[in-house]
């Protein structure tokens, strides 16, 4: 059974930063591309980060580009999200989500970031 | 990138059918056939019920089926059920980003 688990959320000040994790499980992680997505209260979702399974291809929203990074660690079955220079409106639900083709068929229950002073 | 367009709210009663439209442009949803559909009930996490715009993985009821017809997909629901009251959300591969709708909550009267 594939199973995604999201760590690392809580409450951050303005310009703080926060690392999210996200431990594999019921798969070959390292097969897989992986994804990261986002959702402010009450709003629609919003794609993040995309990391190839060799890290070697990221992609991201604009409005992350420079402030957030995706790494992983196949060994650990791990994804990562550090996040710096937070704002007000990064807050939000993050899921990861395995990739598969062009959609995303598995997603963990994610972490609670709130951008907050 | 801007969102797809979905229409806010769209409502049925059990065993009719319901269709949410997904309006993009060139650049996404009419590039390429690389659309996909979400459904999300309040406080979970979202499930991929529709991919590659028509294919259902196995473990969606195939009561859930998908279209696409210019820059517009659409998700349809036959005989709708209760439990298929939830948001949905279309998402488009769009180049190097992927961009989602604006959701659209079905509701079962």
């Amino acid at each position: 059974e594939v199973q995604l688990v999201e760590s690392g959320g809580g409450l951050v000040q303005p310009g703080g930063s926060l690392r999210l994790s996200c431990a594999a499980s019921g798969f070959t992680f390292s097969n897989y591309w992986m994804s990261w997505v986002r959702q402010a209260p009450g709003k629609g979702l919003e794609w993040v980060a995309n990391v190839r399974e060799d890290e070697t291809e990221k992609f991201y929203v604009d409005s992350v580009k420079g402030r957030f990074t995706s790494s992983r660690d196949n060994a650990k079955n791990s994804l990562y999200l550090q996040m710096n220079s937070l704002r007000a409106e990064d807050t939000a639900i993050y899921y990861c989500a395995k990739y598969n083709g062009y959609a995303l068929d598995y997603w963990g229950q994610g972490t609670l970031v709130t951008v907050s002073s | 990138q801007s969102a797809l367009t979905q229409p806010r709210s769209v409502s049925g009663s059990p065993g009719q059918s319901v269709t949410i439209s997904c309006t993009g442009t060139s650049s996404d949803v009419g590039g390429y056939n690389y659309v996909s559909w979400y459904q999300q009930h309040p406080g979970k996490a979202p499930k991929l019920m529709i991919y590659d715009v028509t294919k259902r993985p196995s473990r969606v009821p195939d009561r859930f089926s998908g279209s696409k017809s210019g820059n517009t997909a659409s998700l349809t629901i036959s005989g709708l059920q209760a439990e298929d009251e939830a948001d949905y959300y279309c998402c488009s591969f769009a180049g190097s980003p992927y961009v989602f709708g604006t959701g659209t909550k079905v509701t079962v009267v």
